[in-house]
């Protein structure tokens, strides 16, 4: 079974320039949760979906920052304009309706910003 | 005060040995716990949840202590494919929301 389908898997882009991370949740899920990880701040949920519709958007940075699912099968996180200090690793994670069970998380797009 | 805390390390170890990791939470409200594994560059997976009894997977022990709001993860007889990132993670009942700690790093050295 394919796992939750990150792209790009790296992106290098200059400050100012608009960036689009893209994420297929794993078949069957309806809850899809994006993260941001740096050595600074570890592992920060940024937004939460359930069936299409963002449920907590609290740990979106600003107002640069993003995010649409506009099916069950695709989600998109946008940074416009992007800056040096947005250079992560951003995860895409899906689990099923049920809170107790697992968050399979995506293979990360690694972003850096110059 | 960070919601959850863990040592960094690193922890290098020799193989075979015995290590234990430590990880507290702030929040009295959390109810699920959990251990991660992160390989370099590579995504969180699941290792075990923790429940309250404790419990064992293996070469792994997961122990929790409400009471001190305190939960450990022990790993015997390491092997070197055990090197990687562990994470703490907590949960408040019924809800979506994982909090992670940062992570302690574990080295195994021949």
């Amino acid at each position: 079974d394919a796992g939750v389908i990150q792209s790009p898997r790296h992106e290098v882009t200059e400050m100012g320039q608009e960036v689009t991370l893209r994420c297929k949740p794993i078949s069957g899920h309806n809850s899809l949760f994006w993260y941001r990880q740096t050595m600074m701040r570890g592992l920060e949920l940024l937004i939460y979906f359930n069936n299409n519709v963002p449920i907590d958007d609290s740990g979106m940075p600003e107002d640069r920052f993003s995010a649409k699912m506009p099916n069950a099968s695709f989600s998109t996180l946008k940074i416009q304009p992007s800056e040096p200090r947005d250079s992560a690793v951003y995860f895409c994670a899906s689990r099923t309706w049920d809170p107790s069970s697992e968050q399979y998380f995506g293979p990360g797009t690694r972003l850096t910003v110059t | 005060r960070k919601e959850v805390e863990q040592d960094p390390g690193p922890f290098n170890v020799p193989e075979g040995a015995t290590v234990a990791f430590n990880c507290t939470y702030s929040n009295s409200a959390s109810q699920s716990f959990f251990w991660y594994r992160q390989d370099c560059r590579k995504e969180p997976k699941l290792l075990m949840s923790v429940y309250s009894s404790g419990n064992e997977d293996g070469r792994f022990t997961a122990q929790l202590n409400r009471a001190s709001q305190y939960i450990s993860l022990l790993i015997r007889d390491s092997k070197l494919s055990d090197s990687a990132t562990y994470l703490c993670v907590v949960r408040m009942d019924s809800s979506y929301k994982l909090i992670f700690g940062s992570g302690t790093r574990l080295l195994v050295r021949p």
